[in-house]
């Protein structure tokens, strides 16, 4: 049983660029959280996914952030117009139930993003 | 605003001696905390969690103690192994509507000497 997987590891992007993050939960696992973590901060809470549904997006930046969970396939984090700020590690976890804030949620490795 | 604070950026500790990880926070809605481990390049694991009601939970070498009037929480992690070292964090849970979100600490590093 794969855990969770994030491609790519390290994304670079130049300023303006688009990034798209992909994140395939466990098996069996059908709620997804996207977290980000700056250097020297903890991880912020950024989105919590269902399959084709956005449960909480409380976390993402209002303008250029979007998240979707599709009913086939991975969740994608899509950050348009890339700027320096946006460079930081993302990691995503599932959980078999929208309890992941609650009980263990498993992590991805993080994919690493660069704007440069 | 930090609701969730982990004051010792790091924390150096002998191997086989006691390991002991601080965490405070601020908001009293909080009824849930866990303990996640961080190795380098990796994602974060689950190690522990302990409920509001309780006071104490361990679980092997690792014991977590929770004291609800002070807002403070600590991991215990005795006796402490190389493989210890990794940067640990600790989470508190409340509640968002119908759903439950973490807030994170920024994480302590742990560094066990031979």
């Amino acid at each position: 049983n794969a855990g969770v997987m994030q491609n790519p590891r390290h994304l670079v992007r130049r300023r303006g660029q688009e990034a798209r993050l992909r994140c395939s939960p466990m098996k069996g696992h059908s709620h997804v959280y996207w977290y980000r973590q700056l250097p020297e901060e903890g991880l912020k809470f950024m989105v919590y996914l269902q399959k084709e549904n956005i449960i909480d997006e409380s976390g993402m930046p209002k303008e250029r952030f979007s998240a979707e969970f599709p009913k086939e396939g991975p969740s994608i984090l899509r950050i348009q117009q890339v700027v320096r700020g946006d460079s930081a590690a993302y990691f995503c976890a599932s959980s078999p139930t929208g309890q992941g804030g609650r009980t263990e949620a498993f992590f991805g490795q993080g994919t690493r993003l660069t704007v440069v | 605003d930090q609701q969730v604070k982990q004051n010792s950026p790091s924390l150096s500790v002998q191997e086989g001696r006691i390991s002991i990880l601080n965490c405070d926070y601020t908001n009293s809605m909080f009824d849930y905390f866990l303990w996640y481990k961080k190795y380098p390049a990796e994602g974060p694991t689950f190690l522990i969690s302990i409920s509001s009601i309780k006071d104490k939970n361990e679980d092997g070498r690792f014991t977590v103690f929770l004291n609800k009037s002070a807002k403070h929480l600590s991991l215990h992690i005795v006796p402490s192994q190389p493989g210890d070292s990794a940067v640990y964090f600790c989470a508190a849970s409340a509640r968002t509507g119908s759903n439950y979100q973490l807030i994170w600490g920024a994480g302590t590093k742990l560094i066990i000497k031979p």
